[in-house]
């Protein structure tokens, strides 16, 4: 089957740096993406990777591992609006999204 | 410049009513979803369009009915609803050309009795 592993919850202070991890197990690959969403309201893209390596995009990073099937989201400088729920998607060997449950991070001044 | 919109935002049905969740975009996207997310699970896609008149199953299908007579347009059914039933709803739209990146709507909840 296919399966998609995140943290359920996690918690970091403003200002400091949160990594949420992913891990994926999924028929092929064909790109790993992070959305962010804020309670209630839509999930809005933030980022994109189908090679190895880091993306960098603000104070947001994505970072993947094809061969450890393993991504994470890095966000810096964390600012009381980061709180929200976090969703790794795996783009599957039949161009389906894979998603895996969300990460909710709570950030405490 | 409205994106994706659904309607209702809110609804509540008692067990065996019918209702239909309306997804409008005014992207142009050729490429329209209907995902229902539930507590403690992935979005999970219900059925999807790559285009005008075309229409196909996702991973959750079943009690579910979708259209899509128009390319803006894409319509989720529930012929008679049921409390599993009872979740938020996502439309989602993107272009032919696979950028990844999709378009969300608000969402739309819905309870069933």
């Amino acid at each position: 089957g296919q399966n998609i592993d995140q943290p359920t919850e996690m918690t970091a202070t403003e200002g400091a740096i949160v990594q949420i991890n992913c891990t994926y197990q999924t028929s092929g690959f064909n790109g790993l993406f992070w959305y962010q969403q804020h309670a209630g309201e839509a999930p809005t893209f933030l980022s994109y990777n189908v090679l190895d390596g880091l993306e960098e995009k603000g104070r947001f990073s994505s970072f993947l591992s094809r061969s450890k099937g393993y991504s994470y989201l890095l966000l810096k400088e964390l600012q009381m609006k980061d709180s929200a729920s976090y969703l790794c998607a795996v783009k599957d060997s039949n161009y389906q999204l894979i998603w895996g449950a969300g990460t909710k991070l709570i950030i405490k001044p | 410049n409205a994106g994706v919109t659904q309607t209702p935002k809110f609804r509540v049905l008692k067990t065996g009513q019918s209702m239909t969740l309306l997804c409008a975009q005014d992207m142009n996207h050729e490429y329209m979803y209907w995902y229902r997310q539930d507590p403690g699970m992935g979005l999970r896609l219900i059925h999807y369009s790559v285009g005008e008149g075309t229409t196909a199953k996702g991973e959750v299908p079943d009690g579910y009915n979708v259209s899509r007579l128009k390319k803006q347009n894409f319509l989720l059914g529930l012929e008679s609803a049921a409390p599993s039933q009872t979740s938020v709803y996502f439309c989602a739209s993107r272009p032919a050309q696979d950028t990844g990146e999709l378009f969300f709507g608000e969402g739309s909840r819905l309870t069933v009795l």
